[in-house]
């Protein structure tokens, strides 16, 4: 069955430094999104992309976060510099479209980010 | 989007089945009801959807009512293994771009 891949799976940081998060969606599926789940919460959406367009990205903190997807596959996340509060799970999810219809979100295992 | 109410925990035997209920009163007309399950450190697991139909699948069968304001997600037979947080999140389909918007979601405990 194929999975979204993400990695590393566990990263730990210094505040100010900058950390990057890397997120192979299943293959075929246009639509690759950002999560950001703090410990006892839902996750929360950062970054919506279609292909390479970023289609929604108002939850993303643009001071410090960045996401890309160049070629409308992979995607990378980065933050730069790193706070005491971006402590989290990050979470890529895709989805494909069939006939115009957009099919269900399928989670990758997560990045577990904490800063010091 | 429309927002849903779940219990924040509930428990179960091993072996019985699950009712997990879900309100999202000011649902709309082209918005689906989904169901996510999150065991601990990983990452959200797609259990079922729905947008009028009671609908099943290998995991879960999925009631709404006529109405369409609360659902029931059904464990037939829960194990131990079903113990996590599940996510009742509406949220629209078809040909819009659907977000999910988690809620806190129901702690789900199957004990022995």
């Amino acid at each position: 069955e194929a999975e979204v891949a993400q990695s590393p799976r566990y990263k730990i940081t210094e505040k100010s430094q900058a950390v990057a998060f890397w997120c192979d969606p299943i293959s075929g599926h246009a639509t690759l999104y950002w999560y950001r789940q703090i410990l006892g919460q839902g996750p929360e959406l950062l970054v919506q992309f279609q292909d390479e367009s970023v289609v929604d990205d108002s939850q993303l903190p643009k001071d410090r976060f960045s996401a890309e997807r160049l070629k409308g596959v992979d995607s990378t996340l980065k933050i730069q510099p790193a706070e005491l509060g971006d402590s989290a799970m990050y979470l890529c999810a895709s989805s494909s479209w069939i006939a115009g219809i957009q099919e269900t979100q399928y989670f990758g295992p997560g990045t577990r980010l904490l800063v010091l | 989007d429309a927002k849903t109410t779940q219990p924040t925990s509930m428990d179960c035997a091993e072996g019985r089945a699950a009712n997990l209920p879900c309100n999202h009163s000011t649902i709309s007309g082209n918005e689906y009801v989904y169901w996510y399950r999150q065991i601990h450190s990983q990452g959200p697991q797609y259990i079922i959807h729905g947008l009028k139909n009671n609908e099943t699948n290998e995991m879960a069968s999925l009631i709404i009512t006529e109405d369409r304001k609360s659902s029931t997600l059904i464990l037939p037979h829960a194990t131990l293994r079903d113990t996590a947080v599940y996510y009742c999140i509406v949220s629209p389909g078809g040909t819009s771009y659907g977000k999910l918007t988690f809620g806190q979601g129901t702690i789900l405990t199957v004990h022995p």
